[in-house]
């Protein structure tokens, strides 16, 4: 499982409230991604980073900030949460193989009210 | 830009029977790799099988092999002697070197008993 942890596992929240996501790896990888997913839209990236303080945006970034200060951890902020970015959250790293493969979290499902 | 198109949102196959899912991508580029993910009703995203573009042969891992069709941009997914496991979402996705990866929709598959 690439030893990928996600934190909470499921949040509700109200509209307007601050809310960070977590997650955790035990493997020391360099490439971290966030994603969300909705129902007809598959995954899509929101923020990556390729490093400690390396951080840059995907495809459905706005709404979204992140932050890596150390190689385990890459946490998403929602600074003010709206009804839109309830969702799934997935986490994923990326192996430095030649295929250089993501591999995902357990997600976390967030629901804002 | 990439894109992944799944041209199936939903399909079915009577347990131990074969299915494909199909996958068609469009890009310029030359050397690339493409997936395909599961996903089960437990949400956790499993890597089921990779190919990269400059392979000739078809990646093979047990019950589940590609089609893979350069030139015609395809990469679509048998599963034969379907089992009731096997029912899930199933995300081709396609990836340029060190970039990062891109999904298609989805296809949900049902396994009929």
């Amino acid at each position: 499982d690439a030893g990928i942890t996600q934190s909470p596992r499921h949040k509700v929240t109200e509209t307007g409230t601050p809310v960070t996501l977590r997650c955790h790896q035990t493997e020391n990888h360099r490439y971290m991604y966030w994603y969300r997913q909705d129902p007809g839209h598959g995954l899509r990236l929101i923020h990556y980073s390729y490093g400690v303080k390396d951080t840059d945006k995907g495809e459905v970034s706005d709404g979204y900030s992140v932050s890596r200060s150390k190689t385990e951890d890459f946490l998403l902020t929602l600074e003010s949460a709206t009804s839109s970015q309830t969702s799934v959250y997935f986490c994923a790293i990326r192996y430095s193989n030649i295929y250089n493969e993501q591999f995902f979290g357990p997600g976390t499902r967030l629901t804002v009210l | 830009a990439q894109t992944v198109t799944q041209s199936q949102p939903e399909m079915s196959v009577q347990e131990a029977e074969t299915v494909t899912l199909s996958c068609t991508y469009d890009t310029s580029e030359s050397d690339y790799y493409l997936f395909w993910y599961k996903q089960p009703p437990s949400r956790q995203m499993i890597l089921v099988i990779r190919q990269e573009a400059y392979k000739q042969q078809n990646a093979t891992e047990n019950r589940f092999s590609v089609n893979f069709q350069k030139a015609a941009k395809s990469f679509s997914l048998k599963i034969s002697d379907s089992q009731l496991g096997d029912a899930a979402m199933y995300f081709c996705a396609f990836q340029i070197r060190d970039d990062k990866i891109i999904f298609g929709k989805g296809t949900r598959l049902h396994i009929l008993p």
